[in-house]
């Protein structure tokens, strides 16, 4: 099983719509969540740290379920300027540095 | 906003070639990574880089890798002898404490 999954989508939504996307990890011992952006060809973009109990920027809202381990983001009103691949990223401390990655859900808003 | 910046942004090289791929890394920033990802595939982490020392590598970093901070800005990554498969993009992250890592916009490597 992998360390951090994700639906690789595509999700096509229209403008103003709402989507969600899901990210299960299989670690327990992970501490730590984010969702990044990617653009094509471009670096990975911090969009929001996820907290324990949930959190909100704008239009995005992250949860984490410890208990079933999962961490999930919810865009409102989708932009087209939302399109990009979503990741999930999730990182251990204890001794390790490192970011494991998700695949990414690639999402497109269509006009 | 301070950000990490890269060069080459982009790299073309014979195989078995050796590279250099250079990173300036946020000012005030202590943690220091390198990931790459194959075309189409996740971004896989390489190295972390902690008090002038790696602190964890990965099993793709081999004996052909190395990292080095050479001044008090720069961090950089050398392939000894590239290979095809070592066609990617590279991407330089740091971070002041062992959280919200920020990433360059990456060099991309074309080995031929």
């Amino acid at each position: 099983r992998k360390e951090v999954e994700q639906d690789p989508g595509p999700f096509n939504v229209p403008e103003g719509a709402t989507v969600a996307f899901n990210c299960t990890y299989s670690n327990s011992a992970s501490q730590s969540f984010f969702w990044y952006r990617q653009d094509c060809r471009k670096e990975p973009k911090l969009l929001m740290s996820v907290y324990s109990s949930g959190n909100e920027d704008g239009r995005f809202t992250a949860q984490l379920n410890r208990a079933s381990q999962y961490i999930s983001l919810l865009i409102r009103d989708s932009k087209l300027s939302d399109s990009a691949t979503y990741l999930c990223v999730v990182h251990r401390s204890s001794g390790t540095y490192k970011y494991i990655f998700g695949t990414g859900t690639r999402l497109k808003v269509l006009a | 906003e301070p950000e990490v910046t890269q060069t080459p942004s982009h790299q073309v090289t014979q195989m078995g070639q050796e590279v250099i791929l250079r990173c300036v890394p946020i000012s005030n920033h202590l943690y220091f990574y390198w990931y790459r990802q194959i075309l189409g595939q996740k971004v896989e982490f390489l190295v972390s880089f902690y008090n002038n020392e790696i602190s964890e590598k990965s099993e793709i970093f081999d004996d052909q890798f190395s990292v080095e901070r050479p001044d008090g800005s720069n961090f950089t990554l050398k392939i000894r002898s590239t290979k095809l498969e070592d066609s990617a993009m590279y991407f330089c992250a740091s971070s002041d404490r062992e959280n919200e890592q920020f990433f360059g916009p990456g060099t991309r490597l074309t080995v031929l």
